[in-house]
């Protein structure tokens, strides 16, 4: 366990559905991450969050949206759903700048 | 943006084999991690370089920050069937990142010879 907490497992819903995909850091850990993972492919940068503010933001869709909460847990919303979004997905938090990401195991998503 | 060139894409490994793999880039680094995933598991820490020229070991695995300070090298010795995974390379440019600090590789996928 690595101390990265996102739910659910798994995910399957049809195209044109949202969904909300949830996340909780490592418990003192500021930063939240989340990233795609498509078929074979590597992790694509989605979204950073730190102590409730976003941080960085890389190639999301406006579809996506993301927020993280007073709690520090953070949800990432993905709306319309196409296919193409099955992916997994993946949350990390960081506890500070010079250490590395905790990564979740991850919530599969299959769109059908 | 800034990119991490990692190689190779993928290799197939016979058990008893050493392994190498390497991540090179034109920005110089602070940081370099070196990750594992396993298949529909997220990526676990491997080994964290933090200095030019160190060189770190976790076991059969040994990885290095290189002098220049643009490039990693992993190394597995040794290899067994469980070392299959994706192996993913991340490093944290001098002065932050654009994308949320840490830049990936596209990983090396590490299979089983048939």
């Amino acid at each position: 366990d690595s101390g990265v907490t996102q739910t659910p497992k798994h995910l399957i819903t049809a195209t044109g559905q949202r969904v909300t995909l949830r996340c909780s850091p490592r418990s003192g850990d500021l930063s939240v991450y989340w990233y795609q993972q498509s078929l074979d492919q590597g992790l694509q940068f989605l979204i950073q969050y730190y102590n409730g503010e976003e941080r960085a933001k890389g190639n999301i869709l406006e579809r996506f949206s993301a927020q993280q909460f007073p709690d520090l847990h953070s949800e990432l919303n993905l709306s319309s759903l196409e296919l193409g979004d099955s992916a997994l997905y993946f949350c990390a938090s960081r506890a500070g700048a010079n250490y590395g990401y905790t990564f979740g195991s991850g919530t599969r998503l299959t769109v059908v | 943006g800034q990119q991490l060139n990692q190689s190779p894409q993928s290799m197939f490994i016979q058990e008893g084999e050493d392994v190498s793999m390497n991540c090179t880039s034109s920005s110089i680094f602070n940081t370099w991690l070196w990750y594992k995933q396993d298949p529909g598991e997220g990526p676990v820490l491997l080994i964290a370089l933090y200095k030019a020229g160190e060189l770190t070991s976790n076991g059969r695995l040994t990885a290095q920050f290189g002098i220049t300070r643009k490039d990693s090298f992993l190394n597995i010795s040794a290899s067994i069937p469980s070392d299959v995974g994706i192996y993913f390379c991340a490093g944290q440019p001098v002065g932050g990142g654009s994308q949320g600090n840490l830049i990936f590789g596209k990983g090396t996928k590490l299979s089983v010879k048939p």
